[in-house]
């Protein structure tokens, strides 16, 4: 198994800033994941995290609003940009191996006013 | 049609029923497949793998029916910590990408 640490585990923002959420696995991990969860609703992937190159996001959402690295193996950050109170939400991240499964960091609270 | 649908309930049941879940999926090149639990206000956590021959794990029972598309979960003997949201994950070959079914909640009343 693979221990995931995020962090921020909530924060507060003001609308039009951004902020950067950061994961770190204590093993390397072939897949890392992005997702978002509303209250009550199940996770909604934004992206896949690709070592080395770009993320490859899902149907709504972009990078510029939503940028993600993932410079090795063990690490990736998610960026929520220009944040508006429909950012507000539950980030969750998540790796694995292919076709094994996903292990997840605590999740970030954002909270945007 | 959902990639993976499950009923998102909720289940109300007494301690010391059994219950189960079923969840189906669309994509029948569907190859690993797995049950997580969700606490209120945390993150998911890995319940079990589910096998082709079926798994058990105490009072908990894995079934995966691959001709009909669909896996379920039993739960023996139901506790109070047993509530929680229970939600069906599947991976795709190809994509390798988890697909999550919305979550299928379970009350365990004394």
């Amino acid at each position: 198994s693979a221990v995931i640490s995020q962090k921020p585990s909530r924060d507060i923002c003001q609308r039009g800033t951004s902020l950067t959420i950061q994961c770190q696995v204590d093993s390397q991990v072939t897949m890392m994941f992005w997702y978002r969860q509303q209250p009550g609703q199940s996770l909604t992937l934004i992206a896949t995290a690709n070592q080395g190159s770009e993320a490859t996001y899902e149907s709504g959402f972009v990078i510029d609003k939503f940028p993600i690295s993932r410079p090795n193996l063990t690490f990736s950050t998610l960026t929520v940009s220009n944040m508006s109170p429909e950012d507000s939400s539950i980030y969750l991240c998540s790796g694995g191996q292919q076709f094994t499964e996903a292990f997840f960091g605590q999740g970030t609270r954002l909270t945007v006013v | 049609r959902k990639e993976v649908e499950q009923d998102p309930g909720p289940f109300n049941v007494p301690e010391g029923a059994t219950v189960a879940f079923n969840c189906t999926y669309s994509n029948s090149a569907s190859q690993s497949f797995f049950w997580y639990r969700q606490d209120c206000r945390k993150e998911p956590k890995l319940l079990m793998s589910v096998y082709s021959s079926g798994n058990e794990d105490g009072r908990f029972t894995a079934q995966l029916n691959r001709a009909s598309q669909y896996i379920s979960l039993l739960i023996r003997d139901s506790k109070l910590s047993d509530s929680a949201t229970y939600l069906c994950v599947v991976n795709t070959g190809g994509s390798y990408i988890p697909t999550f079914g919305r979550g299928t909640s379970l009350i365990v009343h004394p």
